[in-house]
């Protein structure tokens, strides 16, 4: 069965922290997406990659950073976190670049509140 | 601005009846349309999704409707049941891999 694997389920920062999110698909797929949720608003592409150390920026990418060293993770960066980046974030990944291949699979999704 | 639109932020139904959720998109070049569902503390799953070759696609009690020339999609429930309150988004995408999603529909179905 499809797996996305978030490492936090909940995690409380404080502002200024470095924050690191983890995310690990098993399914050989080669797209990543990281995403934020929030209420009214949808969802929201910070960035995403299609291979190993590529990464383009999303709708939302000020103030975050990601890093993919190895296909099957893919790592969401605060580099100073603030207020206003306590969200629900979202990874998630898809097979291809094929316009057959866009399903996007979830992780569990890490509440992230940062006081 | 929003390429992907889901007007309605809520939608509240009796069990047994039709659910439907609306999405309308801007962008001529979508050319694959999905639906996801959500509860709440969990991620998104896949429901239902339709190329832009056809009109209809149906699997078991989800239908989704596509009509290109008014930019329209929408997604049936027949018949609704409790279990299917979620949060429900609309994506849509074409030229490259990256959905772009509505800001979603919360459905609420009531017993």
């Amino acid at each position: 069965d499809v797996k996305v694997t978030q490492s936090s389920r909940y995690l409380v920062k404080r502002t200024g922290e470095k924050v690191f999110l983890e995310c690990v698909q098993d399914m050989d797929h080669e797209n990543m997406f990281w995403y934020r949720q929030d209420p009214g608003l949808g969802l929201r592409l910070i960035y995403f990659s299609y291979d190993v150390k590529m990464k383009e920026k999303g709708d939302i990418p000020e103030g975050y950073s990601v890093s993919r060293e190895k296909k099957e993770r893919f790592s969401l960066i605060l580099e100073s976190a603030s207020t206003n980046q306590t969200s629900m974030y979202l990874c998630a990944s898809s097979l291809g670049t094929g316009w057959m291949n866009t399903e996007a699979f979830f992780g569990q999704g890490t509440r992230l509140t940062v006081v | 601005d929003q390429q992907v639109k889901q007007n309605s932020p809520s939608l509240s139904v009796q069990e047994g009846r039709i659910s439907i959720l609306n999405c309308d998109y801007t962008n001529s070049m979508f050319d694959y349309f999905l639906w996801y569902k959500k509860y709440p503390a969990e991620g998104p799953t896949f429901l239902i999704s339709i190329s832009s070759i056809k009109d209809k696609n149906e699997d078991g009690r989800f239908t989704v409707f596509l009509n290109k020339s008014a930019k329209h999609l929408s997604l049936h429930i027949v018949p609704s049941q409790p279990g299917d309150s979620a949060v429900y988004f609309c994506a849509a995408s074409g030229g490259s891999y990256i959905p772009t999603f509505g800001r979603g529909t919360s459905l609420i179905v009531h017993p």
